[in-house]
């Protein structure tokens, strides 16, 4: 089974602080890890893919397959980073099905 | 591109009564999904298809049926509405390539 874990529900940080939101999954295999970006009362849009290796606005996440982890990073966070987070994984043997962890909120206080 | 489309945006059912949630996306995806968004549990898959005419379960499909008769449209139907089904819902379509695209949401509540 496919799993996601975001351990934190609520994170806070002033503007221009680091900011790290946790992604923890399980999968046997190798899974396609996604970072999701949800503004309030806005639709779900992409943030990052791991294989992309690309940085969106900023922020950047490594796969880490001994830890199977998938941490979003960003060195100094702005206000308008200020939402909800969520890293989700697709299974490569069946793209059509995708597990989200239960999101972390990020406040960026000024 | 519209990209993915989903009606109605809001709407108030009583227990029991059925409805159907549509969605439908303009990019030629061969695949589509449905997921509720509930406060504190995330995005949870209801169903989702690889094709027309190719239907499989997620993770919280009981309630809820879809079909899939051309890969524009990918509708939801309740049933039989339950309190416990008010919801945020979202429709996704992706190619097997690719990210996936969401709709704006259909806010739901049962009463």
């Amino acid at each position: 089974a496919q799993r996601v874990t975001q351990p934190e529900k609520l994170l806070s940080v002033f503007k221009g602080a680091p900011v790290e939101l946790k992604c923890n999954y399980s999968y046997s295999g190798s899974p396609e890890l996604f970072w999701y970006v949800q503004y309030s009362r806005q639709r779900l849009q992409l943030l990052l893919r791991h294989i992309s290796r690309e940085s969106i606005k900023g922020f950047t996440a490594d796969l880490n397959k001994g830890e199977t982890s998938f941490h979003l990073k960003k060195p100094f966070a702005q206000e308008e980073d200020s939402a909800m987070y969520y890293c989700a994984l697709t299974s490569t043997t069946n793209a059509g099905k995708s597990t989200f962890g239960d999101g972390t909120t990020l406040t960026v206080k000024p | 591109n519209a990209g993915v489309t989903q009606t109605p945006k809001f709407q108030v059912l009583k227990t029991g009564q059925s409805m159907t949630l549509q969605c439908a996306q303009d990019m030629n995806h061969e695949y589509m999904s449905w997921y509720r968004q509930d406060p504190g549990m995330g995005l949870r898959l209801i169903h989702y298809s690889v094709g027309a005419g190719i239907t499989d379960q997620g993770e919280v499909p009981n309630g809820y049926n879809v079909s899939r008769s051309t890969t524009e449209d990918f509708p939801l139907r309740l049933l039989s509405a339950a309190p416990s089904q008010t919801s945020v819902y979202f429709c996704a379509s992706r190619t097997v390539t690719d990210t996936q695209y969401f709709g704006p949401g259909t806010r739901l509540t049962v009463l």
